[in-house]
């Protein structure tokens, strides 16, 4: 079954600070997988996924299957980065999986 | 807005009422999912349709839940018989059948007293 773990429930780093969210997946088939952000009082919403490799708001994210995760990282963290991050697996049975979120505070 | 919309955005009921939640998709998109979302968790699936077809339904779906979509628009969520146990955030969420990206609704919060 598929499953995806976020160890850190909760981040505090100041700002200008690199950050790194873990995400790591347990998937038998071939993963797709996704960042998603909720800013406080918004819905969720895609920041990333693994397959377009762009770099959104700064943040970049890696798929290493040999390790199964896929880390979110920031090298220069801002206030407004401050949020709820999940990461995501889409499987082959159209399923959204999410891991259990970590909460991000970047202090001033 | 064109993104998913949800109604209501927050319901109060009484223990053993029945409830419904709307989920109205984005116009192209003909998947559409319902997750449940509790504090301190991430969202937790529950079931998913293409089109007007239900595909998939979690275990997390009691029999008290019920969700449809007609005519492969706009879905509904009902819960029958609530318990305090069903206070969440019910949330839904839609995408085109080519695309993996997921939308997602404000979600109806629902609190049961």
């Amino acid at each position: 079954a598929q499953r995806v773990t976020q160890p850190e429930k909760l981040l505090s780093v100041f700002k200008g600070a690199p950050v790194e969210l873990k995400c790591n997946y347990s998937y038998s088939g071939s993963p797709e997988l996704f960042w998603y952000v909720q800013y406080s009082r918004q819905r969720l919403q895609l920041l990333l996924r693994h397959i377009s490799r762009e770099s959104i708001k700064g943040f970049t994210a890696d798929l290493n299957k040999g390790e199964t995760s896929f880390h979110l990282k920031k090298p220069f963290a801002q206030e407004e980065d401050s949020a709820m991050y999940y990461c995501a697996l889409f499987t082959s049975g159209s399923r959204l999986t999410f891991g259990e979120g970590t909460q991000l505070t970047v202090n001033p | 807005d064109t993104g998913v919309s949800q109604d209501p955005r927050h319901k109060i009921t009484k223990r053993g009422q029945n409830v419904t939640f709307r989920c109205d998709p984005i116009s192209e998109h003909n998947r559409l999912y319902w997750y449940r979302q509790t504090l301190g968790q991430g969202p937790e699936f529950l079931t998913y349709f293409q089109n007007e077809a239900q595909l998939e339904k979690s275990r997390l779906l009691s029999d008290r839940f019920s969700a449809e979509r007609p005519k492969g628009s706009f879905s509904t969520l009902e819960i029958q018989r609530t318990e305090q146990g069903d206070s969440a955030m019910y949330l839904c969420a839609s995408r085109r059948e080519v695309d993996a990206e997921a939308f997602f609704g404000q979600g109806t919060r629902l609190t049961v007293v």
